[in-house]
């Protein structure tokens, strides 16, 4: 079956440590996206890439970074220099051409700081 | 600025009844929206897309209603079942803008009580 796969489910930080968060599909979409969801508040998008080598800032960039190497692959790294850093991370891809607003998402991953 | 307000935050409703969730938006031009539901700890998944032309649509249980000229969309879940409790999120899309730039609501959490 065709979906996103996101790992690892859960993930304990101390602090001062990076962490990456992988994200494959096999949808053979071209965007992918990566969105923080904070108790009572909307997703937020971090950083998006709507083709293979190129990515764009979110508007919570600060403290993340992603690279694009594969079509099929966009993990997520979460920095030392990200002040608050524990929250649900949700992958998502979709048809580049699309503004249906139709996002296939991850099951998550939810990293917490120690 | 572009806002999508969801009402309530949460609600608790015995199972087997009905209710409605609101979404008002601010998004000009107006494009789409969709109602994603997530499951607790789970990535969102779409219900149902209304488009500008659109006024009800059916997805099962669930119908979804838009009125464009006041801005306003509801869905609404018949019979509940133990399985709705989720949230559920409202996301609008604006026309000629990328899927990078949709605008998602805080979510309303639903929980069905036997």
């Amino acid at each position: 079956d065709g979906g996103i796969t996101q790992s690892p489910k859960y993930l304990f930080r101390k602090e001062g440590q990076n962490v990456t968060l992988s994200c494959e599909q096999n949808l053979n979409h071209d965007a992918m996206y990566w969105y923080r969801q904070d108790p009572g508040q909307g997703l937020r998008l971090i950083y998006y890439s709507q083709i293979v080598n190129d990515f764009q800032k979110g508007d919570i960039a600060e403290g993340y970074s992603v690279s694009r190497e594969k079509k099929e692959s966009f993990p997520l790294t979460v920095t030392s220099a990200q002040k608050n850093p524990t929250a649900f991370y949700l992958c998502a891809s979709s048809k580049r051409e699309t503004n249906t607003g139709e996002l296939f998402f991850g099951e998550g991953s939810r990293l917490t700081v120690l | 600025k572009n806002q999508v307000e969801q009402s309530p935050q949460s609600l608790i409703i015995l199972e087997g009844k009905n209710c409605t969730l609101q979404c008002n938006y601010t998004v000009s031009p107006f494009s789409n929206l969709r109602w994603y539901k997530q499951d607790t700890g789970r990535g969102p998944v779409s219900l149902t897309i209304m488009t500008f032309s659109e006024n009800t649509k059916s997805n099962g249980r669930y119908t979804a209603t838009l009125d464009a000229d006041t801005k306003q969309s509801s869905l609404h879940i018949t019979a509940s079942q133990l399985s709705d409790s989720a949230s559920y999120i409202c996301v609008v899309s604006a026309l000629g803008a990328g899927s990078y730039q949709l605008t998602f609501g805080k979510g309303t959490k639903l929980s069905v009580i036997p």
